[in-house]
């Protein structure tokens, strides 16, 4: 089983619409979350920290659900610049981040 | 300024060639990494240092080199690559072991 499992997608969608990513990690012992986003060709750059409590940054949900190892990502109002895939990031208790596979996201006009 | 700093872009290298990577950050992070990203793959951490200390190796092939001269710096020594080599090579710091990493454009190295 990976350590980080999430959809590969892609998600074609259109503009405006709310697409939910889901993520799983296997280690319980995580100590840390985290949403990037990576456009083709270019570094991952961090989109936000996942906490338990839930938070939010403009159209962007996150929510950590400790017991059931789960993480998600809510996009609200999608907009052409969204698309990107998105990795879904955990660090372990070993100083390492690990990382999804990625969810491509495709927003159409 | 969350800014990491990666030279050279782009590299071609012949598998007899030594060549290095080079990363900077002037964000006083006490933490830098080497990351490994093939196409359509997630990045793979290779090696960690912590305080300008090896902290973390990845079971890395000994034809990859790192070196930390300074806190700001972290060079990637590169001798005798294989053309599986072959990918992005990323650099990326926190401010402590178990922070949130920013990460460098990137190195995109072909060996031929």
């Amino acid at each position: 089983r990976k350590e980080v499992e999430q959809d590969p997608g892609p998600f074609n969608v259109p503009e405006g619409a709310t697409v939910a990513f889901n993520c799983t990690y296997s280690n319980s012992a995580s100590q840390s979350f985290f949403w990037y986003r990576q456009d083709c060709r270019k570094e991952p750059k961090l989109l936000m920290s996942v906490y338990s409590s839930g938070n939010e940054d403009g159209r962007f949900t996150a929510q950590l659900n400790r017991a059931s190892q789960y993480i998600s990502l809510l996009i609200r109002d999608s907009k052409l610049s969204d698309s990107a895939t998105y990795l879904c990031v955990v660090l372990t208790g070993f100083q390492k981040l690990v990382f999804g596979t990625g969810t491509r996201l495709l927003v159409s006009p | 300024d969350t800014e990491v700093t990666q030279t050279p872009k782009h590299l071609v290298m012949g598998m007899t060639n030594k060549k290095s990577l080079k990363c900077e950050q002037h964000m006083g992070h006490r933490a830098m990494y080497w990351y490994k990203q093939k196409a359509k793959k997630p990045p793979e951490l290779m090696f960690v240092y912590s305080y300008e200390k090896l902290s973390i190796n990845e079971s890395v092939p000994s034809r990859f080199s790192p070196e930390c001269p300074n806190s700001s710096l972290l060079n990637l020594h590169l001798h005798a690559l294989q053309p599986e080599d072959s990918a992005l090579y990323l650099c990326a710091s926190s401010p402590e072991e178990t922070g949130t990493q920013y990460f460098g454009p990137g190195t995109r190295l072909t060996v031929l």
